[in-house]
């Protein structure tokens, strides 16, 4: 099985800042990441798929990148609506598998 | 706009059963890789199986190899996960999925339905 791992798992932060949150693959899973959103009582939401592709109505203040084995999600510019857990998938081979899920809280 | 809906999930004995249904619409459901996720309280993401468009391929996660089968009815827009011999660590919020194929992500998703399972 593919091993995901993510850095950090929290992350305390202020509105502005830019934010940056690892996700690491036990193999290289070429682009087949995605990343999710999620709030406390909700599931989660698409955020982006293919390392880089922003689902549609996301907003551009959020960014992917990374093949292979390592990849990033970015913040541009954080704001109220972004505190939440953020959990990287691969969807590369069976099965597919989540990173454990990192934190974003207010600082 | 994609809509899931998931019924069924209560509170079961270890060892009993349970079947999870998932109402879809927004979509052309018969076209559609179909996924359940699961989520245990306060726990990450777990991908449980998945079944392509047209019923003819299912996967699953080791460890419900044998005790789950998950299937479709295109014709009434539904997904189903029929849960046997269930176990105390099956406890979680069960997601039903749009997506989750070969190449294809976890589009959209439900808001859950809970199964609990008790000793």
């Amino acid at each position: 099985d593919i091993q995901m791992t993510q850095s950090p798992s929290t992350l305390s932060a202020s509105v502005g800042d830019r934010v940056t949150i690892t996700c690491r693959a036990s193999q290289s899973i070429n682009s087949w990441l995605a990343w999710f959103q999620q709030k406390p009582g909700k599931p989660p939401k698409l955020l982006i798929s293919k390392a880089s592709s922003l689902d549609s109505g996301v907003p551009s203040r959020f960014s992917g990148s990374g093949s292979g084995t390592e990849f990033t999600l970015t913040i541009s510019s954080l704001q109220p609506d972004d505190f939440a857990t953020y959990f990287c998938q691969q969807y590369k081979s069976y099965p597919f598998t989540f990173g454990p899920g990192t934190k974003v809280d207010i600082k | 706009e994609v809509l899931l809906v998931e019924s069924g999930g209560g509170l079961v004995q270890s060892g009993g059963s349970l079947r999870l249904s998932c109402g879809a619409s927004g979509f052309t459901f018969s076209s559609s890789w179909m996924s359940w996720v699961r989520q245990a309280p306060g726990k990450g993401l777990e991908w449980v199986a998945n079944i392509n468009p047209d019923g003819s391929e299912k996967n699953y996660v080791d460890s419900v190899k044998g005790r789950f089968t998950i299937s479709r009815d295109n014709a009434k827009n539904s997904l189903y996960l029929q849960m046997n011999s269930l176990r105390v660590e099956d406890t979680a919020l069960y997601y039903c999925v749009k997506g989750g194929g070969s190449g294809w992500p976890f589009g959209s998703w439900g808001q859950g339905s809970l199964v609990t399972v008790s000793s």
